[in-house]
Parts: structure tokens; sequence; C-alpha cells
């Protein structure tokens, strides 16, 4: 079965510093990994994909993630924290058109 | 503007009441999703569906049905709400294989029974 263990139910870091969100990963086959952003009272919005090819992805507002098989991790970063980053995030594992299976998410903290 | 409608946005029920969320896309996609967000839970799948005329139970079905009858709108139900019940609700769609593989989401629909 599919799962997804984000080990941290909250992030501080402060503005400018790197952050990373942590993400790891169960699945049999090749994984279709994501990374989504909530920010208070929306829907859940894209950021980046992993589906195959370079292990470092780039996405939306400046993220990226890297995409390591032996660890089974596909953790976020970014090289400069903005506060406008604070939101919660979602990391995400399917198998292709499976149907996509959630993290319990990651409070991210900005602080000015 | 393309994307995923939900309705409605707010709801309070009494327990035992029914209810209907409706959820509308406009991408042509095949697969549709119901999620519920809970604290600390993350989403849980409820019911979803490749295609029309087609639904399939996920992590959480009980206690709610599902139909798509059209291509572009899939139905939650709740016959008989249950203060466990209390959640934000999500759908959700994804495009045909080959294609994006990620999902776009609606912007949810915040359901309180009391």
């Amino acid at each position: 079965a599919q799962s997804v263990a984000q080990p941290e139910d909250q992030v501080n870091v402060a503005e400018g510093n790197p952050l990373t969100v942590k993400c790891t990963y169960s699945v049999s086959g090749n994984p279709y990994l994501f990374w989504y952003v909530q920010y208070p009272n929306r829907g859940l919005q894209f950021l980046l994909k992993y589906i195959t090819g370079d292990n470092l992805v780039k996405g939306s507002y400046g993220f990226e993630a890297e995409f390591n098989k032996s660890q089974t991790s596909f953790h976020l970063k970014k090289p400069s924290a903005l506060v406008s980053d604070s939101a919660l995030y979602f990391c995400a594992v399917s198998r292709g058109t499976d149907k996509l299976i959630f993290g319990t998410g990651t409070r991210l903290q900005v602080f000015p | 503007n393309a994307g995923v409608t939900q309705t409605p946005k707010f709801r309070v029920l009494k327990t035992g009441q029914s209810m209907t969320l409706l959820c509308a896309q406009d991408m042509n996609h095949e697969y549709m999703y119901w999620y519920r967000q809970d604290p600390g839970m993350g989403l849980r799948l409820i019911h979803y569906s490749v295609g029309e005329g087609t639904t399939a139970k996920g992590e959480v079905p009980d206690g709610y049905n599902v139909s798509r009858l059209k291509k572009q709108n899939f139905l939650l139900g709740l016959e008989s709400a249950a203060p466990s019940q209390t959640s934000v609700y999500f759908c959700a769609s994804m495009g045909p294989t080959g294609k994006n593989y990620g999902y776009t989401f609606g912007s949810g629909t915040r359901l309180t029974v009391v």
C-alpha cells in the first residue's frame, strides 16, 4: 500500500533563511510525487511534481524538491524563505493514474 | 475560468439531516475525487470516479454515497449526517493519462454537523 510521512507538524524559519520540509514515501513500483500548498481557507494549489528524469525538480514560487530513491524521500526546499510562504504544505504520492495519497501536512511558519 | 467548482461553500446540518455536495469541472477530466480534511490527519479519500458512470470507495467511505451521472459532475451525499462528518470537503479532478497526473482542487466545502 502507498503511504506518505511528513514527520514535522510545524517548521519555523526566519525570513531569508533556507527552508526544508521533509517527506518520505512508500509505494510499490515507480512513485509519482507531488507537493501542494494550502493557504488559509483555500483549496490546495499544485507546487511541483516528480514523474521521471532529473532528481531535482523546480516548481512554483521558487520552491524545489529533490527525489532520493535510496532514501525514499522527496524533501521540499527553498533557498530563501519569505513571510508569504507561511502556509500548510502537503506531500503526496501515486502510481500514475492511481489515486493520490497525502501526508498529514506540515505547517510552515516564516518569521520576519 | 476553467477549474473545479464546489457548492455550497459552507453548510450547517443537524444530526440526521441529509445533503448533497456538488462538484463540477469544465476541463473534460476523466478522474474525479472527494477528500475530507481534518486537523492532523491530512486529506483522506472518501470516494472517487475514473469516468462517467463509475464510482469506487476510498479510505473512508462509510456514511457517504456518490454519483457520476455526467462526466463533469461528481456528487457526494450524506444520507444521515453525524457530528463525526464535520470536516472540510475537497473535490479534485485529474486529466487523461500521459498529461499532468496532478490534481486540480476545488476551494472546499466547510460542513458542520451539530
